[in-house]
This record gives structure tokens, sequence and C-alpha cells, in this order.
């Protein structure tokens, strides 16, 4: 089973600022990542798959990087709506499908 | 538009079974692949359980493997979970997931899920 571990756990940062969030593979994925967003009574919503590809309607301040085992996902400046909960997710090596443990981010 | 809409949640005790369901609109459903994810309290994401277009393939997570069966009617555009022999740590929200092509993918939709709660 692949395991990703995603840091950090939380993050504080002020609007308008840039988050940087990590996924790390336990094995190499290739491209097959994808990270979502989370937030209370809404459902789940993906931001990019295939590690860079962002997903239908969404804003160009999100961005995807990596590749084999070391993944990030980018927000270039931070609106009010942006502070959630981040989970990537790979399909590379299934079953199981897996999904990191998530990282909060929140408003400093 | 796509939805998918989730029901049949609740308590149950150990031991015992449930069925979960989800309708699927929006799109042609027996094109798609589908997905049960499910979510503990306060906990993150689990894969749980997938099944092909057509019903002919299935997946399962290795803590499901034995108790839980996936299914669908492609004729009512609907996906079922049965879920046999629910232990206190099955407790959590399940979703009903469609992936973008296939049966496994990155997931594009979404629904807003049930809440499963095992307990006596």
């Amino acid at each position: 089973e692949i395991v990703l571990t995603q840091s950090p756990a939380t993050l504080s940062l002020s609007p308008g600022e840039r988050a940087t969030l990590s996924c790390r593979a336990s094995q190499s994925v290739s491209s097959y990542l994808a990270w979502y967003q989370q937030k209370p009574g809404q459902a789940l919503r993906l931001l990019i798959y295939d590690a860079s590809t962002r997903a239908t309607g969404i804003p160009a301040r999100f961005s995807g990087s990596g590749s084999g085992t070391d993944f990030t996902l980018s927000i270039s400046s931070l609106e009010p709506e942006d502070f959630a909960v981040y989970y990537c997710q790979q399909w590379s090596n299934w079953p199981p499908i897996t999904f990191g443990q998530g990282t909060r981010l929140e408003i400093k | 538009e796509v939805q998918l809409l989730e029901s049949g949640g609740g308590l149950v005790q150990p031991g015992g079974s449930l069925r979960v369901s989800c309708a699927a609109s929006g799109f042609t459903f027996s094109r798609y692949g589908m997905n049960w994810v499910r979510q503990a309290p306060g906990k993150g994401l689990e894969w749980v359980s997938s099944i092909s277009g057509s019903g002919g393939s299935t997946y399962y997570a290795d803590s499901v493997k034995g108790r839980f069966t996936i299914s669908r009617d492609n004729s009512k555009n609907t996906l079922y979970l049965q879920m046999n022999s629910l232990r206190a740590e099955d407790t959590a929200v399940y979703f009903c997931t469609r992936p973008i092509f296939g049966v496994v993918n990155a997931f594009d939709y979404w629904g807003q899920g049930t809440l499963v709660t095992v307990s006596s």
C-alpha cells in the first residue's frame, strides 16, 4: 500500500499570502495524484488531477507540481474562501486508492 | 448538472447490517465506474470500494472485504453499498464519488455523504 504523508498538518497564513502544501508518497505514483479541498457542509472539491492539471472551474491561483514521490499544491495569493482542509490522493497502484491525512489551512 | 445524492445512513448496532444508496443524475451513469469513500468523525478520507460501469468488476479495501458489497442498478442510476457485520470502526460519513473516467481516477464529483453510526 502506498502511504501519502502531507505536511504541515496545520498551516497558519493571512489572506494575500502564498500557501505551499506538500504531499510525499512512500513509493513512486508517477503523476497519478490529485488534490481536494474540504469545507464543512460542502461537497469535496477536486482542485488538481494528474499532479498539475487544474480541474474545471478552479481559479488560476491554485497550481500543482511534482512527479514520482514529491508533490506540491500552491495557492499564490490566499482568498478568505481558501481556508479549509486539503487532501492529496493517489491511484497509481490500486487497490487500494490512498489519501494523505490532510493539511488544515487556517487564518493567522 | 451532475448530482450524487446518498441516503440510507443511520444508527445500527454492532454486528448489524445497513444498505446505503447513491442516486446519480446529470450524466450517463453506466459509462462511469463509481466509488465509495468514507470519513470517520474528525478523521481523514478512506477509500472503501469501487465498481466498474457494467458492475462486472468490484474492488474493496482490506478493512471491509468480506463484509461489504458494492453493486449498482444502471436502469435506476443508483449505486449501493451493502454493509454487514458492522463494527464501531465503520462509523463514518459515506461519500459516493465519480471518477473523471474509468473505474478509478481523480474523483471530480462527490455527494454530500450519509452518516452511518455503529453503536449499541
